[in-house]
């Protein structure tokens, strides 16, 4: 079974202050991880993904199989970073391509 | 291009009613996947289409069930509605058999009493 945790279900910080979102997982095979984000009355849209090792938006985030975590990391958060974070899982080497989420972490940032 | 779609955008039944819900897909994606978001909650899988065929299957009693049609668009039927099915309803769609990335649609709200 696959399972996703995110410990925090609230995050709050002040702006330019860095970021940390937490984010554990349980897979068996060889995973593919996600970081979804929902803006206020927006859909959820994807932020980034390990395989692509890229930052977006000024956040970055690296697989570490031995702590089978996907930290979320940005250094100076912006009040428009504010809005709920899904981290998800996807098992690469399962015909199955769904998408298995955390409980998501509000991040709020205060002026 | 036209994104991911859905309707209605709410919807209020009673206990014991069916359900359909409707999602069209974004242009050129062939695969179609619902999910189900309860209040505080991530999204929880409940299936895939692909080709008009499901592609796999969440953790969901068989009253959930599904189509897609040859443009691709789909449907998600709920029968003998419970409180418990009240939640959001996501669609996703993507190309390549939902290997590549999903783009999602902006819910069904379903409440039942």
């Amino acid at each position: 079974a696959q399972r996703v945790t995110q410990p925090e279900k609230l995050l709050s910080v002040f702006k330019g202050a860095p970021v940390e979102l937490k984010c554990n997982y349980s897979y068996s095979g060889s995973p593919e991880l996600f970081w979804y984000v929902q803006y206020s009355r927006q859909r959820l849209q994807l932020l980034l993904r390990h395989i692509s090792r890229e930052s977006i938006k000024g956040f970055t985030a690296d697989l570490n199989k031995g702590e089978t975590s996907f930290h979320l990391k940005k250094p100076f958060a912006q009040e428009e970073d504010s809005a709920m974070y899904y981290c998800a899982l996807r098992g690469k080497d399962t015909g199955r391509r769904a998408l298995t989420f955390g409980s998501g972490t509000r991040l709020q940032v205060q002026p | 291009e036209t994104g991911v779609t859905q309707s209605p955008t709410h919807l209020i039944k009673t206990r014991g009613q069916q359900v359909t819900l409707r999602c069209s897909s974004q242009s050129g994606h062939n695969t179609v996947s619902w999910y189900q978001q309860a209040l505080g909650q991530g999204p929880q899988f409940i299936f895939q289409y692909y080709r008009e065929e499901e592609n796999g299957r969440g953790n969901f009693p068989p009253r959930f069930s599904g189509l897609q049609f040859p443009n691709y668009s789909s449907e998600l039927n709920v029968n003998a509605l419970e409180l418990d099915d009240s939640a959001l309803y996501l669609c996703a769609s993507s190309s390549a058999g939902g290997a590549n990335e999903q783009f999602f649609g902006p819910g069904t709200r379903l409440t039942v009493l």
